[in-house]
């Protein structure tokens, strides 16, 4: 079965600090990768998606960045995070059809 | 306006009332969602739709494809149904567009 792993759990960061979330996925190959951040009091937002090794489109401007250096992980990061950064992370998976997996999501607070 | 939107916002209800949240879409979709958020943030997913109705125990997801609204239900609600429901729907590129959830809290 498909498992997805997220790490960490929670983050507590000063502003301008580098971040590096990471998320990898067991159980399936190739699959799309997903990146959302769920700001306090709004809805998810897709950040970036991968189709594969190396490919990333971004959704949303903004200071983070999005790599994918093997087939089943992919890493979120920032080299100076801003206040605005501080969210719910969460990191999903999916095969090309509707369903999406997601995985226990990070808590990032940045002070 | 956002391209899906969720009502209520906010719900609280006594345990054993049956609930409703409604969500509207503007956009073309292959595939809706329904989603539980619980308080320490991990999603599941309830339901996908594309057509009809599907129930899962005390749950039922409906969609109107026509009217590009969907309902989420609950018959006999209890305190452990307490949590965020969110709707979202498919984009062209696989990925999902979310409503920004209704809180629900069920009071035993």
């Amino acid at each position: 079965s498909q498992t997805i792993h997220q790490w960490p759990a929670t983050l507590v960061q000063p502003v301008g600090s580098p971040l590096s979330l990471e998320c990898t996925v067991e159980g399936t190959s190739n699959p799309n990768l997903y990146w959302y951040r769920q700001a306090a009091g709004r809805g998810l937002q897709l950040l970036f998606y991968s189709v594969g090794i190396g490919q990333i489109s971004s959704e949303v401007p903004q200071n983070l960045s999005a790599s994918r250096p093997q087939d089943r992980q992919f890493i979120l990061s920032s080299k100076k995070l801003l206040l605005s950064d501080s969210g719910f992370y969460l990191c999903a998976w999916g095969r090309g059809v509707p369903e999406q997996y997601f995985g226990p999501g990070t808590r990032l607070t940045v002070t | 306006k956002n391209e899906v939107e969720q009502s209520p916002q906010n719900l609280t209800a006594q345990e054993g009332e049956f609930i409703t949240i409604n969500c509207s879409y503007s956009v073309g979709i292959s595939a809706l969602h329904w989603l539980q958020q619980h308080p320490g943030g991990g999603i599941v997913s309830l339901f996908m739709l594309s057509s009809g109705k599907k129930k899962h125990g005390r749950l039922i997801a409906t969609i109107n494809i026509q009217e590009k609204h969907s309902s989420l239900h609950i018959t006999a609600s209890h305190p452990r149904d307490s949590a965020v429901y969110i709707c979202a729907a498919r984009g062209s590129q696989g990925n999902l567009i979310f409503g920004k959830g209704t809180k629900l809290s069920v009071k035993p």
